[in-house]
């Protein structure tokens, strides 16, 4: 079946540092892939896509490239602010489906310290 | 544009009491809807999706239920809560035959005591 793996958390930064959370997924056919990103008490948001191998998706200074052949959809951000302080959950597409169901990896919790 | 609403925005309910969750679509027409659990510290948990009026489907069995009386309108149910019903939950929607993407509402926080 499809599922996403996400590197575990927390992840404690300074501010300007360089951010990177790994997400690995397994699917059948070629999913689209997903960045959310809940800031606390909210709900999500949609911070970035990619719908093919190569796509890169972009977002508030926030970058991921869907990679076909490691399986992957890296997010990296070149400065974080303390304002990136979020929980950040990586997810795919199980399509071909008239449902569009998305599975979402664990989530990872970015905290930036002044 | 489109706008998602949930409410209450939080509720603390006793065990043993009722539960009812509503969440509301405007801006779109025959949206697939959704309702998922985060509890404390946890991932998404899918609980129902619908892809039409009537039209629900469950993912994990429980003590809850949904339901769709309106194109865009769903709600979360429950006769009875447990102690472990608590959690945060977030409604969202997609576009039917468009885009796979969700987008989700502001989240009902609940607290059962």
């Amino acid at each position: 079946g499809n599922s996403v793996t996400q590197m575990e958390g927390p992840v404690t930064l300074s501010e300007e540092a360089f951010l990177t959370i790994n997400c690995t997924y397994t699917a059948t056919g070629y999913p689209s892939l997903f960045w959310y990103v809940q800031y606390p008490g909210e709900g999500l948001q949609l911070l970035l896509k990619a719908t093919k191998a190569d796509d890169k998706g972009s977002n508030k200074g926030f970058e991921a490239t869907y990679r076909k052949e490691t399986t992957s959809f890296h997010l990296e951000k070149g400065s974080v602010q303390v304002s990136d302080s979020a929980v950040y959950f990586c997810a795919l597409s199980a399509l071909p489906s008239n449902d569009y169901k998305l599975s979402f990896g664990a989530g990872t919790t970015v905290t930036v310290r002044a | 544009s489109q706008t998602i609403h949930q409410w209450p925005a939080t509720l603390v309910q006793p065990v043993g009491s009722p539960l009812s969750l509503e969440c509301t679509v405007e801006g779109t027409s025959n949206p697939n809807l959704y309702w998922y659990r985060q509890a404390a510290g946890r991932g998404l948990q899918l609980l129902f999706y619908s892809v039409g009026i009537g039209q629900i489907s469950s993912e994990v069995p429980q003590n809850l239920s949904a339901s769709r009386p309106q194109d865009r309108q769903f709600i979360l149910s429950s006769k009875k809560l447990l102690l472990s019903d608590s959690g945060f939950y977030l409604c969202a929607w997609g576009k039917t035959g468009g885009t796979d993407t969700q987008y989700f509402g502001p989240g009902t926080r609940l607290t059962v005591l």
